[in-house]
């Protein structure tokens, strides 16, 4: 069974860091490509980042370019987001999704998601 | 950015009639070369992550009930329950993943009338 559980979220100051991580287990971790998507309170959806496989490509949207680093390690199979630079606007539920793939940008299954709040 | 517009942000439906929802992206999803729409649709229930139901617009994911289909091409795509049960209850997405920053619509929420 697949499963992507995600940890390391929790209140945070604005200015500060945090990083995300996502065990994931069921798959073949290291065949596929992985994305963060975000949902702040009440909010709909908004794609973060994306890893390939290799991690040989990264994308991010503009909202977190230069803040936000996503990266994996295949070996223990987990994918990760350090954000620095938090803002109000990055308070919102963090979801590990792993990519359906061929062509990347879709996501057949998703953690359960981390609480990240930014607040003074 | 590709602007992804779900109508109508709400539904009440009774249980086993028909409900429909909008989709429409603000440039075309439709990869000429390959003639496939890069537009999928999920599932929210409330406190639950998103589950993927209908991928390259009108593709079923897999235990998807056949209830749910997608159709639509280019701009323009709707989500079909055919007969609505209780359990589905939730809010959809449609997204299109033709190019980054892929992008979500705002959501619609179904009930039960």
């Amino acid at each position: 069974e697949v499963q992507l559980v995600e940890s390391g979220g929790g209140l945070v100051q604005p200015g500060g860091s945090l990083r995300l991580s996502c065990a994931a287990s069921g798959f073949t971790f290291s065949s596929y490509e992985m994305n963060w998507v975000r949902q702040a309170p009440g909010k709909g959806l908004q794609w973060v980042s994306y890893i390939s496989s290799g991690s040989g490509s990264i994308y991010y949207a503009d909202s977190v370019k230069g803040r936000f680093t996503i990266s994996r390690d295949n070996a223990r199979n987990s994918l990760y987001l350090q954000m620095n630079s938090l803002r109000a606007e990055d308070t919102a539920v963090y979801y590990c999704a792993r990519d359906k793939g061929a062509p990347e940008g879709y996501f057949d299954y998703w953690g359960q998601g981390a609480l990240v709040t930014v607040s003074s | 950015d590709i602007v992804m517009t779900q109508s109508p942000d709400s539904l009440a439906v009774s249980l086993g009639e028909r409900a429909t929802i909008n989709c429409k992206s603000s440039q075309s999803v439709l990869y000429s070369s390959n003639k496939k729409n890069y537009l999928s649709w999920y599932q929210q229930k409330p406190g639950q992550p998103p589950k993927l139901l209908i991928y390259w617009a009108s593709t079923r994911d897999s235990g998807v009930p056949d209830r749910f289909s997608g159709s639509g091409s280019g701009t323009d795509f709707t989500l079909t329950i055919s007969s609505l049960q209780a359990e589905d209850v939730a809010v959809y997405y449609c997204q299109q993943y033709y190019k980054t920053p892929w992008t979500f619509g705002q959501g619609t929420k179904v009930e039960i009338k």
